[in-house]
């Protein structure tokens, strides 16, 4: 089966624009997490979402938001980028959460400039 | 607060030899789950192994292996007669079994890399 599907795989992004990342989780599953990993701070949580809603959410700023569809796809989007948001994004999903047991997908690498 | 951590940065070594990472944690939960996940060059993690704080047997998987010790807080992971392909970053994880904490806490990671 198809896995964990994030695109795009690579975006240049000006300082105070903004950008939308999409994550296409594993057929059936219904959890879709987003971490953020910098060499500094390494692999930080950013929000989770189960059935269109949000569940949880780190210690990330307003401009951080997300949302998931009724197909469980779920978006983050970064709203006026800061050179500090350059990472590389990475969506996991899970049938119902964490313990199942997550999937990750290849992620998105984002270079604010 | 949990924290996880992997005090070797980087470790590097010849093909066939054991290594072993080390990952200790902290977490004022009498229940948690651990992880390991590999990471290798392409940048997805991929699962490697989830240990309940209730089951402290130790897990062998082929050329892997894993020592979780409670006593310790700690939860190591072994490669014997390693190979190239096994150089990645490899992270343990912590996950309180809190309802609602549907997140990882995860470790800086260690960078292992196999010389042929």
């Amino acid at each position: 089966k198809a896995g964990v599907t994030q695109t795009p795989r690579y975006l240049i992004k000006t300082r105070g624009q903004q950008v939308t990342l999409s994550c296409s989780p594993i057929s059936g599953h219904r959890s879709v997490s987003w971490y953020q990993q910098t060499p500094g701070q390494g692999l930080q949580f950013l929000f989770e979402y189960f059935s269109e809603t949000q569940r949880n959410k780190g210690n990330f700023p307003g401009r951080f938001s997300g949302r998931q569809f009724s197909n469980s796809r779920s978006e983050m989007n970064v709203s006026t980028l800061e050179l500090g948001d350059s990472a590389l994004y990475l969506c996991a999903s899970s049938l119902f959460g964490v313990e199942d047991g997550y999937t990750f997908g290849s992620g998105t690498r984002l270079t604010v400039v | 607060a949990q924290k996880v951590t992997q005090a070797q940065t980087e470790i590097s070594v010849v093909e066939k030899e054991d290594v072993t990472l080390d990952c200790v944690y902290e977490t004022r939960d009498t229940t948690y789950y651990l992880f390991w996940y590999k990471q290798p060059p392409s940048g997805e993690l991929v699962f490697l192994i989830r240990r309940n704080s209730f089951d402290e047997q130790n897990e062998i998987s082929g050329r892997y292996s894993w020592n979780f010790q409670k006593s310790t807080s700690s939860f190591n992971f072994t490669i014997t007669a390693s190979q190239v392909v096994d150089s990645a970053v490899y992270f343990c994880a912590l996950r309180p079994i809190i309802q609602g904490a549907q997140k990882l806490v995860f470790g800086q990671g260690t960078r292992l890399t196999i010389n042929p």
